[in-house]
């Protein structure tokens, strides 16, 4: 298993503004994900934070938008840039620590933009 | 994209109730795990499964990998208050290590 920690827990932001999330794993891990989940709804895959290397996005989101950094094996960081009030929501760092596709998730950022 | 369809969207049950909740898809899947998430956490893994018949317990729990590939179901015995909170049903496809998600099933348990 992996424990993961993502900071801040939560934060409200002025539109316009961007917030860089921190997530930490306290091992290292072969892949990292990052996922929004907005109020009631279930887990929406941003993007894919690889080591060394640019980010895979999914479809709908962009590297000017979210802009990921992955130094290493247990690090990770999300922003989130030029904010509106529709990024007001939950977002989540997960890890996969081995072969198993066992995904294990952070605490989450609830995001709230003004 | 690939969705999962998940079901009951809600329940609403007495203290020590069975409960079963499902997902099914089109598509075959390698891998189906099961998620709790309480309000304001993160999803914590319940269960993985990793082959087609394979039944798997955790406590009170128990879920099993369908024989298609294209389902899976979640049993909770003995329900008590602390079960609240949103399941969700995930599974990996092809050789992929993207989780595609169910849209949750909210348990309530009333004491």
């Amino acid at each position: 298993s992996a424990v993961i920690s993502q900071k801040p827990s939560r934060d409200i932001c002025q539109r316009g503004t961007s917030l860089t999330i921190q997530c930490q794993v306290d091992s290292q891990v072969t892949m990292m994900f990052w996922y929004r989940q907005q109020p009631g709804q279930s887990l929406t895959l941003i993007a894919t934070a690889n080591q060394g290397s640019e980010a895979t996005y999914e479809s709908g989101f962009v590297i000017d938008k979210f802009p990921i950094s992955r130094p290493n094996l247990t690090f990770s960081t999300l922003t989130v840039s030029n904010m509106s009030p529709e990024d007001s929501s939950i977002y989540l760092c997960s890890a996969l620590p081995g072969s198993y596709n066992e995904q294990f998730f952070g605490p989450g950022t609830r995001l709230t933009v003004l | 994209g690939q969705q999962l369809n998940q079901s009951p969207q809600s329940m609403f049950i007495q203290e020590g109730e069975d409960v079963s909740m499902n997902c099914t898809s089109s598509s075959i899947f390698n891998t189906w795990l099961w998620y709790k998430q309480d309000p304001g956490e993160g999803p914590v893994l319940l269960i993985a499964l990793y082959k087609a018949g394979e039944l798997t317990s955790n406590g009170r729990l128990t879920a099993q990998f369908g024989i298609t590939r294209k389902d899976s179901f979640l049993n909770i015995s003995a329900s008590i208050p602390s079960d609240v909170g949103i399941y969700f049903c995930a599974g990996h496809q092809g050789g992929s290590e993207k989780l595609v998600f169910g849209k949750g099933t909210k348990l309530t348990v009333n004491p």
